[in-house]
């Protein structure tokens, strides 16, 4: 059965530094994947969508990467900021009818 | 504003006792989906709907009824609500097209007790 792992443990960094969080998947080939924010709480927020053909997607300070031999894709966060500090989702493309599957994902403390 | 509106926000309820989350959308999405999310499994998704009339199971449906009788509203039935139901639920729509994300409303914590 297809599998999303995000590391279970919390990331901290210290503020300006860059975070990088990482989604590995097993089983499956996505044509796309997708990222997100969650709050404690509240419902996760859409970040940004990367296609299978495209290695890489930015929006301002973030960046998602996608390599589909590794089966991973790396999301970026530049210059942290206290106020980044949240739990960060990806989600896979299951191929049929808009289906997303969610990883647990990995939650992000910015120091400062 | 663009929104998904749940309701109740939380909901603390008897076993057995029927009950019904709305879960309404302003945006003229087609599809909608309902997920329920637990500590150390993310979101799991329990049905979804592609337009009116039109939904299917996700991979956790059991104990779980939806209908889809108008576009921007999607119910979550309770039939007969089990403590295992307890969670957190989160209702979800985007337009058909994938290259758009998904926009979730704010939730709804439900305990059964």
């Amino acid at each position: 059965s297809q599998k999303i792992e995000q590391n279970s443990e919390a990331l901290n960094i210290q503020e300006g530094k860059t975070a990088t969080l990482t989604c590995n998947y097993t089983n499956y080939s996505p044509a796309y994947l997708q990222w997100y924010r969650q709050d404690p709480g509240r419902g996760p927020v859409f970040l940004l969508l990367i296609r299978e053909n495209e290695k890489e997607k930015r929006k301002e300070r973030l960046k998602v990467t996608f390599d589909t031999t590794l089966k991973q894709s790396l999301f970026h966060i530049t210059a942290s900021q206290p106020a980044d500090s949240a739990t960060y989702l990806c989600a896979l493309d299951t191929g049929g009818y808009n289906k997303l599957i969610f990883g647990a994902g990995t939650r992000l403390a910015v120091h400062p | 504003e663009a929104q998904v509106t749940q309701n109740p926000r939380y909901l603390i309820t008897v076993t057995g006792k029927k009950l019904t989350v709305t879960c309404s959308q302003n945006m003229n999405h087609e599809y909608m989906s309902w997920y329920r999310q637990d500590p150390g499994l993310g979101l799991r998704q329990i049905y979804y709907s592609m337009n009116v009339e039109v939904t299917d199971k996700g991979d956790v449906p059991e104990g779980y009824k939806v209908s889809r009788k108008e576009k921007r509203n999607f119910p979550l039935i309770l039939e007969s609500p089990s403590p295992n139901q307890t969670s957190l639920y989160f209702c979800a729509s985007s337009l058909s097209d994938s290259n758009y994300g998904y926009t979730f409303g704010s939730g709804t914590r439900l305990t059964v007790v």
